[in-house]
Protein backbone atom coordinates (compact mmCIF):
# COMPACT_ATOMS: atom_id res chain seq x y z
CA UNK A 1 0.00 0.00 0.00
CA UNK A 2 1.41 3.78 -1.12
CA UNK A 3 1.90 5.91 2.02
CA UNK A 4 -0.25 8.81 0.05
CA UNK A 5 -3.16 7.86 -2.72
CA UNK A 6 -4.59 10.28 -4.90
CA UNK A 7 -7.15 9.88 -7.21
CA UNK A 8 -5.03 10.46 -10.86
CA UNK A 9 -8.01 12.05 -12.74
CA UNK A 10 -8.55 13.15 -15.45
CA UNK A 11 -10.97 16.02 -13.75
CA UNK A 12 -12.25 18.27 -16.61
CA UNK A 13 -14.46 21.21 -14.95
CA UNK A 14 -15.88 24.57 -16.56
CA UNK A 15 -14.78 27.92 -16.02
CA UNK A 16 -15.94 29.44 -12.49
CA UNK A 17 -16.28 25.85 -11.00
CA UNK A 18 -15.26 24.65 -7.49
CA UNK A 19 -12.87 22.01 -7.64
CA UNK A 20 -11.97 19.97 -5.37
CA UNK A 21 -8.83 17.71 -5.24
CA UNK A 22 -8.18 14.93 -2.13
CA UNK A 23 -5.42 12.50 -1.20
CA UNK A 24 -5.29 10.23 1.61
CA UNK A 25 -2.53 8.83 3.80
CA UNK A 26 -2.00 5.97 5.76
CA UNK A 27 0.92 7.77 8.40
CA UNK A 28 -0.45 9.30 10.96
CA UNK A 29 3.34 10.66 11.97
CA UNK A 30 2.82 12.76 8.69
CA UNK A 31 2.96 16.34 10.27
CA UNK A 32 3.20 19.19 7.29
CA UNK A 33 1.15 19.01 4.06
CA UNK A 34 1.34 20.50 0.55
CA UNK A 35 0.03 20.73 -2.38
CA UNK A 36 2.50 21.39 -5.64
CA UNK A 37 1.40 22.19 -9.23
CA UNK A 38 3.33 21.17 -12.15
CA UNK A 39 2.53 22.39 -15.46
CA UNK A 40 3.26 20.66 -18.49
CA UNK A 41 6.96 19.80 -18.98
CA UNK A 42 8.15 21.87 -16.14
CA UNK A 43 8.94 20.85 -12.86
CA UNK A 44 6.41 21.26 -9.65
CA UNK A 45 5.58 24.17 -7.64
CA UNK A 46 4.70 24.76 -4.39
CA UNK A 47 1.04 26.10 -4.24
CA UNK A 48 0.25 26.16 0.00
CA UNK A 49 1.51 24.16 2.86
CA UNK A 50 -0.47 23.48 6.52
CA UNK A 51 1.23 22.13 9.58
CA UNK A 52 -2.00 21.43 11.54
CA UNK A 53 -5.56 19.91 10.84
CA UNK A 54 -7.84 22.72 9.75
CA UNK A 55 -7.94 25.33 6.97
CA UNK A 56 -5.69 27.51 5.41
CA UNK A 57 -7.00 30.08 2.92
CA UNK A 58 -4.76 31.98 0.48
CA UNK A 59 -6.70 34.11 -2.59
CA UNK A 60 -8.66 31.58 -4.47
CA UNK A 61 -7.30 27.98 -2.96
CA UNK A 62 -8.16 26.90 0.29
CA UNK A 63 -6.03 23.56 1.89
CA UNK A 64 -8.15 21.41 4.61
CA UNK A 65 -6.20 18.98 6.88
CA UNK A 66 -8.36 15.87 8.89
CA UNK A 67 -5.76 14.62 10.81
CA UNK A 68 -8.34 11.95 12.11
CA UNK A 69 -9.18 11.02 9.09
CA UNK A 70 -6.07 11.19 7.69
CA UNK A 71 -7.16 12.81 4.23
CA UNK A 72 -6.22 16.18 2.97
CA UNK A 73 -8.21 18.37 0.33
CA UNK A 74 -7.08 21.11 -1.54
CA UNK A 75 -10.41 23.40 -2.96
CA UNK A 76 -9.82 26.07 -5.94
CA UNK A 77 -12.83 29.02 -6.10
CA UNK A 78 -13.63 30.19 -9.05
CA UNK A 79 -11.27 28.27 -11.61
CA UNK A 80 -9.72 29.72 -14.14
CA UNK A 81 -8.22 28.11 -17.53
CA UNK A 82 -4.97 29.32 -16.36
CA UNK A 83 -5.24 26.39 -13.63
CA UNK A 84 -5.03 23.63 -15.68
CA UNK A 85 -2.27 21.41 -14.42
CA UNK A 86 -1.51 18.45 -12.67
CA UNK A 87 -1.81 18.97 -8.35
CA UNK A 88 0.37 17.11 -6.02
CA UNK A 89 -0.07 16.19 -2.81
CA UNK A 90 2.84 16.16 -0.73
CA UNK A 91 3.82 15.00 2.94
CA UNK A 92 6.55 14.96 5.46
CA UNK A 93 6.82 13.28 8.48
CA UNK A 94 9.25 16.30 10.28
CA UNK A 95 10.08 19.47 8.86
CA UNK A 96 12.89 19.43 6.51
CA UNK A 97 12.65 15.41 6.30
CA UNK A 98 12.25 13.50 2.65
CA UNK A 99 9.04 14.82 1.21
CA UNK A 100 6.44 12.05 -0.01
CA UNK A 101 4.41 12.91 -3.00
CA UNK A 102 0.69 11.25 -4.17
CA UNK A 103 0.64 10.35 -7.96
CA UNK A 104 -1.20 13.65 -9.01
CA UNK A 105 -4.54 14.76 -10.36
CA UNK A 106 -4.43 15.96 -13.77
CA UNK A 107 -6.73 18.80 -13.71
CA UNK A 108 -8.50 20.63 -16.99
CA UNK A 109 -10.78 23.60 -16.83
CA UNK A 110 -12.64 23.88 -19.86
CA UNK A 111 -13.28 27.77 -21.09
CA UNK B 1 19.07 33.78 -9.54
CA UNK B 2 19.21 30.53 -11.15
CA UNK B 3 17.48 28.15 -8.82
CA UNK B 4 17.51 24.41 -9.71
CA UNK B 5 19.53 23.13 -12.75
CA UNK B 6 19.63 20.09 -14.25
CA UNK B 7 22.29 18.67 -16.42
CA UNK B 8 21.65 17.05 -19.22
CA UNK B 9 17.65 18.00 -20.25
CA UNK B 10 17.33 15.14 -22.42
CA UNK B 11 19.65 11.89 -23.11
CA UNK B 12 18.98 8.62 -24.68
CA UNK B 13 21.29 5.54 -23.24
CA UNK B 14 21.99 1.86 -23.95
CA UNK B 15 21.15 -1.16 -21.65
CA UNK B 16 24.16 -1.42 -19.35
CA UNK B 17 25.27 2.35 -20.23
CA UNK B 18 26.28 4.41 -16.88
CA UNK B 19 25.54 8.08 -16.74
CA UNK B 20 25.31 10.67 -14.06
CA UNK B 21 22.73 13.38 -13.23
CA UNK B 22 23.98 16.53 -12.18
CA UNK B 23 21.70 18.96 -10.26
CA UNK B 24 23.09 22.37 -9.00
CA UNK B 25 21.22 24.82 -6.70
CA UNK B 26 22.62 28.39 -5.56
CA UNK B 27 20.58 28.74 -3.12
CA UNK B 28 22.07 27.77 -0.60
CA UNK B 29 19.81 25.23 0.44
CA UNK B 30 20.72 22.38 2.72
CA UNK B 31 18.18 19.40 1.59
CA UNK B 32 18.20 17.98 -1.96
CA UNK B 33 16.53 15.31 -3.21
CA UNK B 34 16.31 13.12 -6.67
CA UNK B 35 12.80 12.20 -7.80
CA UNK B 36 11.51 10.33 -10.90
CA UNK B 37 8.42 10.53 -12.37
CA UNK B 38 6.05 8.32 -14.40
CA UNK B 39 2.76 8.72 -15.92
CA UNK B 40 0.27 7.53 -13.16
CA UNK B 41 3.06 7.33 -10.58
CA UNK B 42 3.42 10.91 -9.40
CA UNK B 43 6.97 11.96 -7.91
CA UNK B 44 9.17 8.81 -6.18
CA UNK B 45 11.60 9.82 -3.81
CA UNK B 46 15.10 8.38 -5.03
CA UNK B 47 17.36 9.26 -2.80
CA UNK B 48 17.61 12.52 -1.12
CA UNK B 49 20.34 14.58 1.43
CA UNK B 50 20.19 16.74 4.26
CA UNK B 51 23.24 18.03 4.02
CA UNK B 52 26.68 18.21 2.68
CA UNK B 53 28.72 15.10 2.48
CA UNK B 54 24.99 13.24 3.77
CA UNK B 55 22.63 10.60 1.79
CA UNK B 56 19.82 8.28 2.80
CA UNK B 57 17.40 6.25 0.23
CA UNK B 58 13.99 7.17 -0.18
CA UNK B 59 11.18 4.87 -1.79
CA UNK B 60 12.86 3.34 -5.04
CA UNK B 61 16.70 3.99 -4.58
CA UNK B 62 17.90 0.08 -6.40
CA UNK B 63 19.73 0.47 -9.08
CA UNK B 64 20.69 4.33 -8.38
CA UNK B 65 23.89 5.84 -6.62
CA UNK B 66 24.36 9.64 -5.41
CA UNK B 67 26.71 11.80 -3.92
CA UNK B 68 26.78 15.55 -2.08
CA UNK B 69 30.62 16.21 -1.94
CA UNK B 70 29.31 19.78 -1.82
CA UNK B 71 26.71 21.33 -0.85
CA UNK B 72 25.40 22.86 -3.97
CA UNK B 73 25.74 19.73 -6.18
CA UNK B 74 23.47 16.64 -5.74
CA UNK B 75 25.01 13.89 -8.60
CA UNK B 76 22.44 10.75 -9.72
CA UNK B 77 24.62 7.82 -10.89
CA UNK B 78 23.11 4.95 -12.91
CA UNK B 79 25.78 2.72 -12.73
CA UNK B 80 24.21 0.11 -15.60
CA UNK B 81 21.23 1.50 -17.07
CA UNK B 82 17.68 -0.65 -17.23
CA UNK B 83 14.74 0.00 -19.82
CA UNK B 84 12.88 -0.16 -16.62
CA UNK B 85 14.78 3.50 -15.55
CA UNK B 86 13.36 5.35 -18.42
CA UNK B 87 12.20 8.35 -16.90
CA UNK B 88 12.18 11.94 -16.13
CA UNK B 89 14.03 12.42 -13.60
CA UNK B 90 13.75 16.14 -10.93
CA UNK B 91 15.98 16.90 -9.08
CA UNK B 92 14.66 19.74 -5.91
CA UNK B 93 16.03 21.74 -3.10
CA UNK B 94 14.34 22.72 -0.15
CA UNK B 95 14.71 24.74 2.86
CA UNK B 96 12.96 24.85 6.27
CA UNK B 97 9.99 27.46 6.57
CA UNK B 98 9.74 28.93 10.10
CA UNK B 99 7.16 31.06 10.91
CA UNK B 100 4.58 32.51 13.87
CA UNK B 101 3.10 29.15 14.83
CA UNK B 102 3.83 27.85 11.00
CA UNK B 103 6.68 25.16 9.77
CA UNK B 104 6.99 23.33 6.77
CA UNK B 105 9.27 22.70 3.56
CA UNK B 106 9.28 24.21 0.33
CA UNK B 107 11.34 22.61 -2.49
CA UNK B 108 12.16 24.22 -5.81
CA UNK B 109 12.30 21.66 -8.94
CA UNK B 110 14.52 22.13 -11.61
CA UNK B 111 12.96 21.66 -15.03
CA UNK B 112 14.00 17.69 -14.95
CA UNK B 113 16.22 16.06 -17.36
CA UNK B 114 14.04 13.24 -20.01
CA UNK B 115 15.92 9.91 -20.07
CA UNK B 116 15.18 7.15 -22.38
CA UNK B 117 17.15 3.73 -21.80
CA UNK B 118 16.71 1.28 -25.16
Amino acid sequence: QKEVEQDPGPLSVPEGAIVSLNCTYSNSAFQYFMWYRQYSRKGPELLMYTYSSGNKEDGRFTAQVDKSSKYISLFIRDSQPSDSATYLCAMEYSSASKIIFGSGTRLSIRP
Amino acid sequence: NAGVTQTPKFRVLKTGQSMTLLCAQDMNHEYMYWYRQDPGMGLRLIHYSVGEGTTAKGEVPDGYNVSRLKKQNFLLGLESAAPSQTSVYFCASSYEIRGRGVRGTEAFFGQGTRLTVV
